[in-house]
């Protein structure tokens, strides 16, 4: 089983560009979210979503928008990058049936400049 | 919203040395509590994890964690500890009102010295 696939692992930007990050899951998971990891910060959640469709607002959602059209997919949007939007980005998903842990990504790391 | 608090945030201690990492959250009600760990350059992995029932729950690679309702408190332990310990080390938790959000704290950074 693939599990939780983000792309791409690595990727720098430059201050103003647009990307997109990528996370696609095949556990049929119905919840999705977006954190980011800095140092001594633990993981913050930036988006989540509990199904096709249904998309909220984690703690530090600013700068970044989601969207969620099947339930395979949870793509992460960088509108206008901002250095301030170095880090490292995990995307995890878990069933919301029964007694599970959330499954997490390998990370993409990100360097706006 | 619920919150986490880990404490001792860089922990160095010597191979065969025990590890205790405390974990206390904020919310009052039933919820599911976790340990996750990451190695360096890697991805976070579940260590445990406790819904309900015995409140002492032990994980893999010889983790154990105890649940303590009344203190609110979910503390990780190791009785002897390896070089291949060494990682980050981050209690969550997941409040059961139905929005499956998990709250994460700000992790503990282990480094294990031969």
């Amino acid at each position: 089983n693939a599990g939780v696939t983000q792309t791409p692992k690595f990727q720098v930007l430059k201050t103003g560009q647009s990307m997109t990050l990528q996370c696609a899951q095949d556990m049929n998971h119905e919840y999705m979210s977006w954190y980011r990891q800095d140092p001594g910060m633990g993981l913050r959640l930036i988006h989540y979503s509990v199904g096709a469709g249904i998309t909220d607002q984690g703690e530090v959602p600013n700068g970044y928008n989601v969207s969620r059209s099947t339930t395979e997919d949870f793509p992460l949007r960088l509108l206008s990058a901002a250095p301030s939007q170095t880090s490292v980005y995990f995307c995890a998903s878990r069933s919301i049936v029964g007694d599970t842990e959330a499954f997490f990504g390998q990370g993409t790391r990100l360097t706006v400049v | 919203a619920q919150s986490v608090s880990q404490h001792n945030h860089h922990v160095i201690l010597s191979e065969a040395a025990s590890l205790e990492l405390g974990c206390n959250y904020s919310y009052g009600g039933t919820v599911n509590l976790f340990w996750y760990v990451q190695y360096p350059g890697q991805h976070l992995q579940l260590l445990l994890k406790y819904f309900s029932g015995d409140p002492l729950v032990k994980g893999i690679k010889g983790f154990e964690a105890e649940f303590i309702k009344s203190k609110f408190s979910f503390n990780l332990r190791k009785p002897s500890v390896q070089w291949s310990d060494t990682a980050e080390y981050f209690c969550a938790v997941n409040a059961d009102y139905g929005n499956n959000r998990l709250a994460f704290g700000k992790g503990n950074q282990v480094v294990v010295i031969p």
